[in-house]
């Protein structure tokens, strides 16, 4: 039982490129989600889904797109990448939204130059 | 707006002594609370969660917490910490769609 699985691990882009970070999960569980871990700030929410073709904005939004086309994946998209979003990215999901434990990944450190 | 406070950037504790981190929510409602653990270059482990009932709830690893309502805490504590208790510990309050969480204590351990 592979959990939640985050690629890539690390991630180098120079401003302005676009990537997407991948996160899938085999638990069948319909809740996932994104936060970004920063020194000092602890971790901040930047999209979550309650479900396939459901997504919903968090705390930190802008310069991220996400979609949800199956349970099993939802992958963070940076559009123009900036050096204000170089960070430790965490996917995590559950199976009962907010009211459940998280299960993380292991994390992709992105670094924008 | 819903939030966790974490008081403690940093604790420094003797191996073999009591432990205590510290945490409070403001929430509408009781939320559905919880504690993680982080190791370096790793994600989040679960410790222990309270979602109702009895307010002292046990945890993996020895850790346990209590909820005080009237204080909007959820103290973590441990009776006596092992070397490899050393780690970022993080607080996190869960409501119905999203979950918050305070910015973390680091926890250094001496022998």
């Amino acid at each position: 039982n592979a959990g939640v699985t985050q690629t890539p691990k690390f991630q180098v882009l120079k401003t302005g490129q676009s990537m997407t970070l991948q996160c899938a999960q085999d638990m069948n569980h319909e809740y996932m989600s994104w936060y970004r871990q920063d020194p000092g700030m602890g971790l901040r929410l930047i999209h979550y889904s309650v479900g396939a073709g459901i997504t919903d904005q968090g705390e930190v939004p802008n310069g991220y797109n996400v979609s949800r086309s199956t349970t099993e994946d939802f992958p963070l998209r940076l559009l123009s990448a900036a050096p204000s979003q170089t960070s430790v990215y965490f996917c995590a999901s559950s199976p009962d939204r907010a009211r459940s434990p998280l299960h993380f990944g292991n994390g992709t450190r992105l670094t924008v130059t | 707006a819903q939030s966790v406070t974490q008081p403690d950037i940093h604790i420094t504790v003797s191996e073999g002594a009591s432990l205590e981190l510290r945490c409070n929510y403001s929430y509408g409602a009781t939320p559905y609370l919880f504690w993680y653990v982080q190791s370096p270059g790793q994600g989040l482990q679960l410790l222990l969660k309270y979602f109702s009932g009895d307010t002292l709830v046990q945890g993996i690893k020895g850790f346990e917490a209590e909820f005080k309502r009237s204080q909007s805490s959820f103290n973590l504590r441990k009776p006596s910490v092992h070397w490899s208790d050393a780690a970022e510990y993080f607080c996190a309050a869960g409501g119905y769609q999203k979950v918050t969480f305070g910015t973390g204590t680091k926890l250094q351990v001496i022998p």
